[in-house]
């Protein structure tokens, strides 16, 4: 069934040391997107993809980096400069299409903790 | 700059009505998403309100005033697997969603 996997659920990693987050979808979304949820506050928007090979920053892109060589996948990178790393992350993906609403669908989330 | 305010936390009695507010700033109005988040899960879509009205669906409803900037979302007959966060969510000129930080909705017997 169709759908949005994120991997591992729950990772832990020392400071310092870069972590990918893995972000898959087959619903055969144009557009996918990665956001950081922390307590008390809105889902804000890191990166965000409308095709293969292109992506733009959002409002907190610093101290993260992502790909998108192919479609169904668009991995984060959360790097040692990312100041304040630990969070719950949330990949979705859309489908663009004019004239139609195309809502978000979210993976199920992996929480980060840096010790 | 853009901004969406939600009450941060509200409570109902089981089998009630609760009616959760949402205003908005924002750069442009592409529609109004409301979401349903259950604690370390995923939102999932409950409603898009793009014109002014109110929009039902089964046990939830969704209102738009978009003159006003603001919209609720009113759940009836209310059950306790309710009880979750609603996100409301807009989307702005660019096509981004902009996002409320979240009306965490306490459901008691």
């Amino acid at each position: 069934d169709g759908g949005i996997t994120q991997s591992p659920k729950y990772l832990f990693r020392k400071e310092g040391q870069n972590v990918t987050l893995s972000c898959e979808q087959n619903l055969n979304h144009d557009a996918m997107y990665w956001y950081r949820q922390d307590p008390g506050q809105g889902l804000r928007l890191i990166y965000y993809s409308q095709i293969v090979n292109d992506f733009q920053k959002g409002d907190i892109a610093e101290g993260y980096s992502v790909s998108r060589e192919k479609k169904e996948s668009f991995p984060l990178t959360v790097t040692s400069a990312q100041k304040n790393p630990t969070a719950f992350y949330l990949c979705a993906s859309s489908a663009i299409e004019r004239g139609d609403y195309n809502e978000q669908f979210f993976g199920p989330g992996t929480r980060l903790t840096v010790l | 700059g853009q901004n969406i305010d939600q009450p941060t936390e509200m409570t109902a009695t089981e089998g009630a009505i609760v009616q959760i507010n949402c205003t908005y700033q924002t750069s442009g109005f592409n529609g109004l998403f409301w979401y349903q988040q259950h604690a370390g899960e995923a939102p999932t879509f409950l409603s898009y309100n793009v014109l002014d009205g109110l929009e039902e669906k089964g046990r939830f409803s969704s209102f738009l005033s978009r003159s006003k900037g603001y919209s609720y979302l009113l759940l009836k007959e209310l059950q306790m697997k309710d009880s979750a966060s609603y996100l409301c969510a807009v989307m702005d000129s660019n096509y981004q969603l902009i996002w409320g930080a979240g009306t965490k909705l306490i459901i008691k017997p």
